[in-house]
C-alpha cells in the first residue's frame, strides 16, 4: 500500500514569504497526486492535483507544486503567502493500478499559520 | 446546495450510545468513503464502498459499521459510542478512477463533529 509523508507539521510564516511544504510518498507504481487544504472550520477543498504531462501543475489561488518522480516528491510551493493562506494543508496520493486502484491515501498534514 | 451532505453536523452523545452519521451525495458518484480526522493525525479511513453491492474495511474500522442504502446514501454507525471515537468525520465521494483526465479525486461533505462523553 501506499504511505504519504508530509515533513512539517506546523509551519509558521510572515506574510510574503515564500512556502514550500514537503511531501513525499512511497509506491513503485504510476499515480496521481494531490494537493488538499482545510480552511479553520471548513471541509477539504482541492488545491491542485496531478495526472500526467507537465510535472509543474498550477492550482488555484497562486499555488503549484512539482512531481519529482526520482525523489517520489510533490512539493507545494506558493512565492508569497497571504494571511488568508492559514490552513491545514493535505497531501494525497492514488495508484493507478493495482489491488488498491482508486483508494487516496494522505499525509498527516502540515499547518500552515500565517502573520500579518 | 452542496454536493456531499452529512447529517447531523455536530452530535454530543454519552458512551454506549448507539450513533448514525448520514451522507448523501448529488454527484452521481458510484464511490463513497468516510473518513476520521483528529488533530495530528490526519484522515484516516474507516470504510469505503465502491458500489451499492460492494463494502469495505478501510484502516480503522474496529468499532464502526456502515450501510450503502443507495448509489446516494452511505450511513455511518457507532453501535457503541466510546469517548475515543471523539473526532470529526468526513463523508466523501470519488467518480470510477479510469485511465485517462478521471483522477479519483475525492469531494468532501461538510464534516460531522462527534463528541462522546
Amino acid at each position: 500500500a501506499q504511505s504519504v509523508s508530509q515533513h512539517n507539521h506546523h509551519v509558521i510564516l510572515s506574510e510574503a514569504a515564500s512556502l514550500e511544504l514537503g511531501c513525499n510518498y512511497s509506491y513503485g507504481g504510476t499515480v496521481n497526486l494531490f494537493w488538499y487544504v482545510q480552511y479553520p472550520g471548513q471541509h477539504l477543498q482541492l488545491l491542485l492535483k496531478y495526472f500526467s504531462g507537465d510535472p509543474l501543475v498550477k492550482g488555484i489561488k497562486g499555488f503549484e507544486a512539482e512531481f519529482i518522480k526520482s525523489k517520489f516528491s510533490f512539493n507545494l510551493r506558493k512565492p508569497s503567502v497571504q494571511w488568508s493562506d492559514t490552513a491545514e494543508y493535505f497531501c494525497a496520493v492514488n495508484a493507478r493500478r493495482g489491488s488498491t486502484l482508486g483508494r487516496l491515501y494522505f499525509g498527516r498534514g502540515t499547518q500552515l499559520t500565517v502573520w500579518p | 446546495d452542496a454536493d456531499v451532505t452529512q447529517t447531523p453536523r455536530n452530535r454530543i452523545t454519552k458512551t454506549g450510545k448507539r450513533i448514525m452519521l448520514e451522507c448523501s451525495q448529488t454527484k452521481g458518484h458510484d464511490r463513497m468513503y468516510w473518513y476520521r480526522q483528529d488533530p495530528g493525525l490526519g484522515l484516516r479511513l474507516i470504510y469505503y464502498s465502491f458500489d451499492v453491492k460492494d463494502i469495505n474495511k478501510g484502516e480503522i474500522s474496529d468499532g464502526y459499521s456502515v450501510s450503502r442504502q443507495a448509489q446516494a446514501k452511505f450511513s455511518l454507525s457507532l453501535e457503541s459510542a466510546i469517548p475515543n471515537q471523539t473526532a470529526l468525520y468526513f463523508c466523501a465521494t470519488s467518480d470510477l478512477l479510469r485511465t485517462g483526465s478521471n483522477t479519483g479525486e475525492l469531494f468532501f461533505g461538510e464534516g460531522s463533529r462527534l463528541t462522546v462523553l
